[in-house]
């Protein structure tokens, strides 16, 4: 199953709403995740089963979808949030990742 | 609290082997699956193992892996492995551990990783 991320990189500033698409090449229902991945650190679990907002996460992250076509939003973009993103599907092994999407901050 | 620890990276020659070792604790290991990931420079990531808790011990491989990497573990020591030979340059990453610990329904999510362990195939 292959995920395509668009935008591939995008700026922002702060204060905007950011959305972050990840489409799959077949349905995978609901079993997606979003990751946030800073220089030199390990992956960060934000979103699970497509909409649901991990521990410790600010509300400010947000998921929807199913099926082929999902969203990460950022309702309100910190200067912290400056990040690649990645989508990744547990719907069937293979397990693939999005190519991730560059956030920068204006 | 939940920890994981890589280690065992390093410079290898192509055709050449390296054993990789993640190390846990903080949660009961033998009930749960783990997995290797990995990220060569600059790139995405791309999963390349999964084992299972003992009892299935089924494992499973991305396809660029398979018949040369090995993915083992010893629950006594709440460690996996990721044996991996003949090995080339599109293997040179960072390989990282990962556990599934975040569950919804029949899926658990990647929630605790390590901080990763560079492999460099090069001559």
């Amino acid at each position: 199953i292959q995920l395509t991320q668009s935008p591939s990189s995008l700026s922002a500033s702060v204060g905007d709403r950011v959305i972050i698409t990840c489409r799959a090449s077949q349905g995978i229902g609901s079993y997606l995740a979003w990751y946030q991945q800073k220089p030199g650190k390990a992956p960060r679990l934000l979103i699970y089963a497509a909409s649901t907002l991990q521990g410790g996460v600010p509300s400010r992250f947000s998921g929807s979808g199913s099926g082929t076509d999902f969203t990460l939003t950022i309702s309100s973009l910190q200067p912290e949030d400056s990040a690649t993103y990645f989508c990744l599907q547990l719907n069937s092994f293979p397990f693939t990742f999005g190519q991730g999407t560059r956030l920068e901050i204006k | 609290e939940v920890q994981v620890v890589e280690s065992g990276g390093g410079l290898v020659q192509p055709g050449g082997s390296l054993r990789l070792s993640c190390t846990t604790s903080g949660f009961t290991f033998s009930s749960s699956s783990m997995t290797w990931v990995r990220q060569a420079p600059g790139q995405g990531l791309e999963w390349v193992a999964n084992i299972h808790p003992v009892g299935s011990e089924e494992v499973v491989y991305v396809d660029s892996v398979r018949g040369r990497f090995t993915i083992s573990r010893d629950n006594a020591k709440s460690s996996i492995y990721l044996q991996m030979e003949r090995l080339r340059a599109e293997d040179t990453a960072v390989y990282y551990c990962a556990r599934p610990g975040q569950c919804s329904g029949d899926r658990c999510y990647w929630d605790y990783w390590g901080q990763g362990t560079l492999v460099t195939v090069s001559s």
